[in-house]
């Protein structure tokens, strides 16, 4: 079946860690798309990428990163540089950036200690 | 820039009764526009979308929306709810041009459906 995974669903940090979201599609979808959720606040864009080896920062970039070096993947980085991580992340996905249909993961929560 | 607006955080209805969550949008140029449904602890599941055909769009489990332009509008209805239909429900926006085809959501509408 086709999908978008992400691992792990649930990730415990600690406060000045490092921690990578994996998120992989097999719907050979060109776009990708990175959201936080926190309740009361909706979606918001966190960065996405149109094709491979491309990528562009979303409203709230700041103390995350990523890659897009394969088109299956788009590992989001949590750095120790944002202040307040603790949240829900979505990983979504499109067939191209021009189409506005966008499939979604089931979600990785990610808690800080 | 785009945005939508959606009436009410949390709204209750009985199994049964009509379910109406409200969506407002702002665009300069004609929209598409998106309901999604959320599951407690799981992704985002599309609903239904406009996309300039019908104004009356029909989505899955029996949900509908109405695009009106007059009224900015492009609520999410459903004649009967049932137990399975509480949930959370996002509207979203994206404008058409080129590739800026990034979606814009609301904060949400939690649906409860009591007995």
């Amino acid at each position: 079946d086709g999908g978008i995974t992400q691992s792990p669903k649930y990730l415990f940090r600690k406060e000045g860690q490092n921690v990578t979201l994996s998120c992989e599609q097999n719907l050979n979808h060109d776009a990708m798309y990175w959201y936080r959720q926190d309740p009361g606040q909706g979606l918001r864009l966190i960065y996405y990428s149109q094709i491979v080896n491309d990528f562009q920062k979303g409203d709230i970039a700041e103390g995350y990163s990523v890659s897009r070096e394969k088109k299956e993947s788009f590992p989001l980085t949590v750095t120790s540089a944002q202040k307040n991580p603790t949240a829900f992340y979505l990983c979504a996905s499109s067939r191209s950036y021009s189409y506005n249909e966008q499939f979604f993961g089931p979600g990785t929560r990610l808690t800080v200690l | 820039a785009q945005s939508v607006t959606q009436l009410g955080s949390h709204v209750s209805v009985s199994e049964g009764a009509l379910v109406l969550l409200r969506c407002n949008y702002s665009s300069s140029v004609p929209p598409y526009l998106f309901w999604y449904v959320q599951y407690p602890n799981q992704g985002l599941q599309l609903l239904l979308k406009y996309t300039s055909a019908a104004t009356l769009v029909k989505g899955i489990n029996g949900f509908e929306a109405e695009f009106k332009k007059s009224e900015t509008s492009f609520h999410l209805t459903k004649p009967s709810a049932h137990m399975s239909d509480a949930a959370e429900y996002f509207c979203a926006v994206s404008v058409p041009t080129g590739t800026a085809s990034k979606l814009t959501f609301g904060t949400g509408t939690r649906l409860q459906v009591t007995l």
